[in-house]
């Protein structure tokens, strides 16, 4: 299976700022890159799809970019609620596989 | 309202067997493929299964191949999930989410929590 790896693992980080989770695949997904937001106590949330396509919905703020195996999500801006775990998903494969999460936590 | 609601969790002892439901509504059922992802506590999102619009082209993890087994029945807008031989490690909150485009998940049902234990 596609292995993803997400770093960092987690992030401590103040309202406002820009922050960068960056995620790794193990071979060449193309462009097969979604992310998602979790909340406590809630299921995840598609932010971003096909690396780079905002979901419905989703803030400007949140933006997606890269090819291949190097992929980055950015929050351009943090708002108190973006505080949440996020993952990275590849769907190059018909076996699925999530990266292992980074928790954005209040500075 | 698109919705996905799970149903089925439980205790169930090393060994045994749960059947999972979740009951679609809000769209147009029979167009989407749909799966079935897990998340143990305090971990990790963790796929488990996938099948088709149709119901003809399936996928399972490997963690789970050969015990589980997805379906659907388009006419009552339900994907389930048959567990058997399950393990401590198979505890977790089943989530159903559909597939919308580009193998991405969404919506995602609330879960439904399995666990196995003695």
């Amino acid at each position: 299976d596609i292995q993803m790896t997400q770093s960092p693992s987690s992030l401590s980080a103040s309202v406002g700022d820009r922050v960068t989770i960056t995620c790794r695949a193990s071979q060449t997904i193309t462009t097969y890159l979604n992310w998602y937001q979790q909340k406590p106590g809630q299921a995840p949330k598609l932010l971003i799809y096909s690396t780079s396509s905002l979901e419905s919905g989703v803030p400007s703020r949140f933006s997606g970019s890269g090819s291949g195996t190097d992929f980055t999500l950015t929050i351009s801006s943090l708002q108190p609620e973006d505080f949440a775990t996020y993952y990275c998903q590849q769907s190059y494969s018909n076996h699925r596989t999530f990266g292992q999460g980074t928790k954005v936590e209040i500075k | 309202e698109v919705q996905l609601v799970e149903s089925g969790g439980g205790l169930v002892q090393p060994g045994g067997s749960l059947r999972l439901s979740c009951t679609a509504s809000g769209f147009t059922f029979n167009i989407y493929d749909m799966n079935w992802v897990r998340q143990a506590p305090g971990k990790g999102l963790d796929w488990v299964s996938y099948i088709s619009s149709s119901g003809s082209t399936i996928y399972y993890a490997d963690s789970v191949k050969g015990r589980f087994t997805i379906s659907r029945d388009n006419t009552k807008n339900s994907l389930y999930l048959q567990m058997n031989s399950l393990r401590a490690e198979d505890t977790a909150l089943y989530y159903c989410a559909r597939t919308p485009y580009s193998g991405s998940f969404d919506p995602w049902g609330q879960g439904t929590l399995v666990t196995v234990s003695s």
